[in-house]
């Protein structure tokens, strides 16, 4: 079984300045997809951005970049100019073709202070 | 087009009552899955469906119910709820064209769910 975690329960971050969330996957397949979602307080989930396992290039989105490291099996999320808006749960997943079910982490709380 | 839609928004159930939770998507999808997510949690599988007629258990079946009759719908029965399945309800859907192939899961905004 897969399991996905997110050590940083909750972060802060200034308006307009960067950061990065960590969570790191544990899977015995060599064949997945990686996902951040997004949960504001309206509980919609919203996916940010996906990595392919087998895709060497980083993934980019605007303002959201990911730091994949495949070996160290981490999958970091990185906010650039962060806006009042980016104020929400972030959510880890993991999604092996093996299976048929995303595994999410338990979040990661980002405070945004103007 | 409306994507995946749940009803109801919000339900308070008292112990022992039973409900069915509606999810139906409009993108002619061929996943559908049921999600719960306890506070502060992330989300935990409940049940899935490859296709109509095709219902799979997730991580976290116990006490629950699901019947995938056409593509678009996907209702989930509580039967005799407890206290232990107050939590939020996510349906989801994807497309996939081949065993374990990958698209993006689209989510329905969240059933809020009481049993006290």
């Amino acid at each position: 079984a897969q399991t996905v975690t997110q050590s940083q329960p909750e972060m802060s971050v200034q308006e307009a300045e960067t950061v990065t969330l960590s969570c790191t996957y544990d899977t015995s397949e060599s064949d997945y997809y990686l996902f951040w979602y997004k949960q504001p307080p309206s509980r919609q989930m919203i996916l940010v951005i996906r990595q392919e396992a087998y895709k060497q290039q980083n993934a980019t989105e605007n303002r959201f970049s990911v730091n994949f490291q495949k070996a160290a099996k981490s999958f970091s999320l990185k906010i650039s100019d962060s806006q009042l808006g980016d104020a929400a749960m972030y959510f880890c997943a993991f999604w092996g073709r093996a299976g048929n079910m995303l595994t999410f982490g338990g979040g990661t709380r980002l405070m945004v202070k103007p | 087009n409306a994507g995946v839609t749940q009803t109801p928004k919000f339900r308070i159930l008292k112990i022992g009552q039973s409900m069915t939770l509606q999810c139906t998507q409009d993108m002619n999808h061929n996943y559908m899955y049921w999600y719960r997510q306890d506070p502060g949690m992330g989300l935990k599988l409940i049940y899935y469906s490859v296709g109509a007629g095709i219902t799979d258990k997730g991580e976290v079946p116990n006490g629950y119910n699901v019947s995938r009759s056409t593509t678009e719908d996907f209702p989930l029965r509580l039967e005799l709820a407890a206290p232990s399945q107050t939590s939020v309800y996510f349906c989801a859907s994807r497309f996939s064209g081949t065993p374990g192939g990958q698209d993006t899961q689209y989510f329905g905004p969240g059933t809020r769910l009481t049993v006290l």
